[in-house]
């Protein structure tokens, strides 16, 4: 979905490098959310947040980091990156207004990352 | 484009085929479940979604079948087309549950052969 873009959409990094993966959506959403992709696991959440004040670990945060720097904008660092963060890294966003019943997370591109 | 994995379950069908892509859940306690379509190269999509309260919706091409009572998902797609080769995720939430905290299966390739 173009109003939710991600950059870098490609990365090489070597361990123990510092990286940062950013999420912007012209949306107008409160809520964004991050999530990784393995081969064979689906999507697992890692952080999320409701609104620029509020800042939620999911279910595999270890390792990882998170700001929201405004309603737009919700970036995912990791600080020391490993081998094993090699994945596919998708940014969400939602709303209250965006579903029937609750609200529909629509995904970005996705980056991938791989570490050496 | 993006590999979305290399050891997904893998449905062939023949285009203008119905496709069935089916999903087993295990928590008693989510009442909403979402299908998700994700091209090569984009982020998952929404497809169409249903709460435990409904044993069947309808969308265009689209119906979902829910099973509450052995945990079963299934997405139907009629007539099926090229443009529907894809990976396809089934997820479940509580909406009691505070977040909206998706829970995703691990996805189904969909080949379709001309």
């Amino acid at each position: 979905d173009a109003d939710v873009t991600q950059t870098p959409r490609n990365r090489i990094t070597k361990t123990g490098k510092r990286i940062m993966l950013e999420c912007s959506q012209t949306k107008g959403h409160d809520r964004m959310y991050w999530y990784r992709q393995d081969p064979g696991l689906g999507l697992r959440l890692i952080y999320y947040s409701f609104d620029v004040k509020d800042i939620n670990k999911g279910e595999i945060s270890d390792g990882y980091s998170v700001s929201r720097q405004a309603q737009a904008k919700f970036s995912l660092s990791l600080e020391s990156a490993i081998p094993n963060q090699t994945a596919l890294y998708f940014c969400a966003t939602s709303d209250l207004s965006t579903g029937e019943w609750t609200d529909t997370q629509y995904f970005g591109p996705g980056t991938r990352l791989t570490v050496l | 484009g993006e590999s979305v994995g290399l050891h997904l379950p893998t449905l062939s069908v023949q285009e203008g085929d119905n496709s069935i892509i089916n999903c087993a859940y295990s928590n008693s306690a989510s009442d909403y479940f979402i299908w998700y379509k994700q091209e090569s190269g984009k982020g998952p999509q929404f497809i169409i979604d249903i709460r435990s309260n409904m044993d069947k919706r309808q969308g265009q091409r689209v119906t979902v079948l829910l099973n509450k009572t052995v945990k079963h998902l299934s997405l139907q797609i009629a007539a099926t087309q090229p443009g529907d080769s894809a990976v396809y995720f089934c997820a479940e939430n509580s909406i009691k549950a505070a977040g909206n905290k998706l829970t995703f299966g691990g996805g189904t390739r969909v080949l379709v052969k001309p």
